[in-house]
């Protein structure tokens, strides 16, 4: 079972500049989670989709950040424009269902991240 | 506070020896997940509880719900073990905690 996927790895640009993440989660999955995660902190939520519904996007910022999952399966994360502190690693994650009820539907899974530095 | 808390942040142990990572939460859950996280790389999930002990190789993960506290221990670790654990749990949305960075040295 191929897991999810996402590109680029890294990405090094300028402050004011804008920059794409993409995620592909793993066939079948509902749920698809962009999170960031700052160096030496846990993952923060920046949205939840279900199929191709929002779900949650309470810490998402706005004003700068957007993101889609247009036919309910992969997604693109973007931001425009980028702040030195949008420095981070972007985790894609899956999940069949959403609920987070019952041993299965619940279980997470993460892609590699794609680690942003802006200069 | 945060709502989720781990302890110890740090670890460091001797091949062979028997770990216990902690996690303490504040809110009603319906489930928490222990996850791994190997430096530079991305994370894995080890274990999804809502109660009693789940064990796989040399992974348990332990859940008290009354309590609202979990443990993940690793018998006989290994260097391979080394990498941040995170707790992370279900409540109206998923909550992390910050890590407990584990490092095992031969």
């Amino acid at each position: 079972e191929a897991g999810v996927a996402q590109s680029p790895r890294y990405k090094i640009i300028e402050k004011r500049q804008s920059v794409a993440f993409w995620c592909n989660p793993i066939s079948g999955h509902a749920t698809l989670y962009w999170y960031q995660q700052i160096l030496g902190q846990g993952p923060k939520l920046l949205i939840q989709f279900q199929n191709n519904g929002v779900v949650d996007d309470s810490q998402l910022p706005k004003d700068r950040f957007s993101a889609e999952r247009l036919k309910g399966v992969d997604s693109t994360l973007k931001i425009q424009p980028a702040k030195l502190e949008d420095s981070a690693v972007y985790l894609c994650a899956s999940s069949l269902g959403g609920g987070g009820v019952g041993p299965y539907t619940g279980e997470l899974f993460f892609g590699e991240g794609s680690r942003l530095t802006v200069l | 506070k945060n709502e989720v808390e781990q302890s110890p942040q740090n670890l460091t142990a001797q091949e062979g020896e028997f770990i216990t990572i902690n996690c303490s939460y504040s809110v009603g859950i319906s489930a928490l997940h222990w996850l791994q996280q190997h430096p530079g790389g991305g994370i894995v999930s080890l274990f999804m509880l809502s109660s009693g002990k789940k064990k796989h190789g040399r992974l348990i993960a332990t859940i008290n719900i009354q309590e609202k506290h979990s443990s993940l221990h690793i018998t006989a670790s290994h260097p391979r073990d080394s990498a941040v654990y995170i707790c992370a749990v279900r409540s109206n949305k998923l909550i992390f905690g910050t890590g407990t960075r584990l490092q095992v040295f031969p």
